[in-house]
């Protein structure tokens, strides 16, 4: 099992441009989890999805939007990158508590 | 509202002695606490979990965590550090209300194990 993977790796914007990072997950698990981790903040929910077809915002969902149209995927994206939206950005799955997450995608906007 | 605070921005500790990270919880109904740790450029991995029952568990790579539910704190312990222990250490605690399902993180520890 690959467990939870992201794409890309890394990324760097310009102010304005657009994208997409991509979970996907292979435990077959309910909930997903998008999260940002900025230096001294710990993580911060943006988003989340309790199954297929549902999303739900977290603490910071501003400028994100996401859609779970697959069970084993979740997708956040940037509509306008701004650069307050550099961060490292997490993806987690879980199925009853314990959540398992990505490698992280590292985004830098200019 | 649930939620989880570490104390400790860092904690150094020599290899070979005792480590401790500390971790306090404020919740409402029972507690469904959790241990993280992330080492440099990974994303974070489980490290153990607390339900109910003992109040000592135990988890993943010797270490284990202490409940006290009078002092509301559920502080992750090792008896003896090693330098590959050094990492990100996050306290978390369960927030389930109806089918949502979170977790809500500390802001970390970093445990730097000095050789």
């Amino acid at each position: 099992n690959a467990g939870v993977t992201q794409t890309p790796k890394f990324r760097v914007l310009k102010t304005g441009q657009s994208m997409t990072l991509l979970c996907a997950q292979d435990m077959n698990h309910e909930y997903m989890y998008w999260y940002r981790q900025d230096p001294g903040m710990g993580l911060r929910l943006i988003h989340y999805s309790v199954g297929e077809g549902t999303t739900a915002k977290g603490e910071v969902p501003d400028g994100y939007n996401v859609s779970r149209l697959k069970k084993q995927n979740f997708l956040l994206g940037l509509e306008s990158a701004a650069p307050s939206q550099t961060s490292v950005y997490f993806c987690a799955s879980s199925s009853r508590s314990e959540q398992y997450f990505g490698p992280g995608t590292r985004l830098t906007v200019t | 509202a649930q939620s989880v605070a570490q104390p400790e921005d860092q904690v150094n500790v020599a290899e070979g002695n005792p480590l401790t990270v500390k971790c306090t919880y404020s919740v409402s109904g029972n507690p469904y606490l959790f241990w993280y740790v992330q080492y440099p450029n990974r994303g974070l991995q489980f490290l153990l979990k607390y339900i109910t029952g003992d109040n000592l568990v135990k988890g993943s790579y010797g270490f284990e965590a202490e409940f006290n539910k009078s002092q509301t704190s559920f502080h992750l312990k090792k008896p003896s550090a090693l330098v590959s222990d050094s990492a990100l250490y996050f306290c978390a605690v369960r927030d389930k209300r109806g089918r949502d399902d979170k977790i809500i993180f500390g802001k970390g520890t970093r445990l730097h194990i000095l050789p």
